[in-house]
């Protein structure tokens, strides 16, 4: 069974910091790994993907992930937070002939002025 | 521009009082899901439909039900609302050529009083 495994519930960081979420995947072939973006009562949006081209992926807003196999992991990274980006973050792996998708637990990302 | 709507965005409903949420896409895509997220958890797959083929997700209660009957729209029935059904549901869709980007609506979030 395909699952990924957000290590952090809540990040908390300064204005003008680096970002990092963490994600590990569980997956028994090359999976394929999203992240997305949820601000309060507002709809989940796409930060970015991978589906075994380029493993630095570039996403919108400076968001950035890397995906490594020998470590399982697909972290989130973004070099200097904005207030803007307080919000939940979710990765999420594909699964199943109809590209199910399971959601990890969620990073909560708080912005500190 | 092509989207994926939800009606209503805020729902009531009373303990065992059917409830239909409503959900219409302008992007012509082949996929619909269904999606449940209780408060400060992950989005759940309840099921999807490819095309007009069904497809229930092991763990979906039997309370829940679906129907499309074209590929623009998409309900989610509950019969017997209980109190912990109140959530946030989501719908997204999904094209079969290209991307497998899943496009996800803004929600209905159902209150059972």
């Amino acid at each position: 069974a395909q699952s990924v495994t957000q290590l952090d519930s809540h990040v908390s960081v300064s204005e003008g910091t680096p970002v990092l979420l963490r994600c590990n995947y569980s997956s028994s072939y090359s999976p394929s790994l999203f992240w997305y973006v949820q601000h309060p009562n507002k709809g989940l949006q796409l930060l970015l993907k991978y589906t075994s081209a380029a493993t630095l992926v570039k996403g919108i807003n400076g968001f950035e992930a890397e995906f490594k196999k020998s470590e399982t992991s697909f972290h989130l990274t973004k070099p200097s937070a904005h207030m803007s980006d307080a919000a939940e973050y979710f990765c999420v792996v594909m699964r199943g002939s109809a590209r199910q998708l399971t959601f990890g637990s969620g990073t909560q990302l708080t912005v500190l002025p | 521009d092509a989207m994926v709507i939800q009606n209503p965005r805020y729902q009531v409903t009373q303990f065992g009082k059917p409830v239909t949420l409503s959900c219409s896409q302008t992007l012509n895509h082949n996929v619909m899901y269904w999606y449940q997220q209780k408060s400060s958890q992950a989005p759940k797959l309840l099921f999807h439909y490819y095309d007009k083929d069904f497809n229930n997700e092991a763990d979906t209660p039997d309370n829940f039900q679906s129907r499309r009957p074209n590929t623009s729209f998409c309900f989610l029935d509950i019969r017997s609302p209980g109190l912990g059904d109140a959530a946030m549901y989501l719908c997204a869709t999904r094209g079969t050529s290209g991307s497998n980007e899943q496009f996800f609506g803004p929600g209905t979030r159902l209150t059972v009083l």
